[in-house]
């Protein structure tokens, strides 16, 4: 198993320009999840999804959109992208969603917005 | 409401002493609390997790935890420190039937010396 898997590594974008995060996972679990993480902070969450077809906000959604086609891919998408949105982009994913479920989580997507 | 304090932004100890790092958590309910661990480039991986059983927690890698309810604490510790541990530590508490109302800590860095 590859476990949680992101794509690209590490990007820099220009004020205005959009992208598409890339995550996958192979352990078939039903929620995923996005968080980024700012410097020195903890993280925190933007979108979640419990299973294809169904996503939700998270603490802090806006200037992105997310879509969940399938089980296994949960791509994060920012429109317009603002110096803002600077940070470390994690996926994760778990089989359940109670407060005992073990998230998984994938490298990280370092992220500059210049 | 739910919030989790790491009261060290870093920690350094000698290779072979023990290793505390310090976590105090605040909950209406009765938390589910976790300790995962980041590796420079890495995702985080989870060391433990409490959920109600016992107080004592053993993880990986030598690491444990006590839930203290009357000190609303749950510190992570480990008796000998080793080179490889160097790295970020993030305190996590859930409320109860919801893993998308995780709350981080801000991080531990801790550094281990030769």
């Amino acid at each position: 198993n590859a476990g949680v898997t992101q794509t690209p590594k590490f990007r820099i974008l220009k004020i205005g320009q959009s992208m598409t995060l890339q995550c996958a996972q192979d352990m078939n679990h039903n929620y995923m999840y996005w968080y980024r993480q700012d410097p020195g902070m903890g993280l925190k969450l933007i979108y979640y999804s419990v299973g294809a077809g169904i996503t939700d906000k998270g603490e802090v959604p806006n200037g992105y959109n997310v879509s969940r086609s399938t089980t296994e891919d949960f791509p994060l998408r920012l429109e317009l992208a603002a110096p803002s949105q600077t940070s470390v982009y994690f996926c994760a994913s778990s089989y359940g969603t109670s407060d005992q479920e073990t998230q998984y989580f994938g490298p990280g997507t370092r992220l500059l917005v210049l | 409401a739910q919030s989790v304090t790491q009261l060290d932004s870093h920690v350094s100890v000698s290779e072979g002493t023990p290793v505390l790092l310090r976590c105090n958590y605040s909950s209406s309910y009765s938390p589910s609390l976790f300790w995962y661990v980041q590796h420079p480039n890495k995702g985080l991986q989870l060391l433990l997790k409490y959920t109600s059983a016992a107080t004592l927690v053993k993880g990986i890698n030598g690491f444990e935890a006590e839930f203290k309810k009357s000190e609303t604490s749950f510190h992570l510790t480990k008796p000998s420190a080793h080179m490889s541990d160097a790295a970020e530590y993030f305190c996590v508490v859930t409320l109860f039937g919801s893993a998308r109302q995780l709350t981080f800590g801000s991080g531990t860095q801790l550094t281990v010396l030769p």
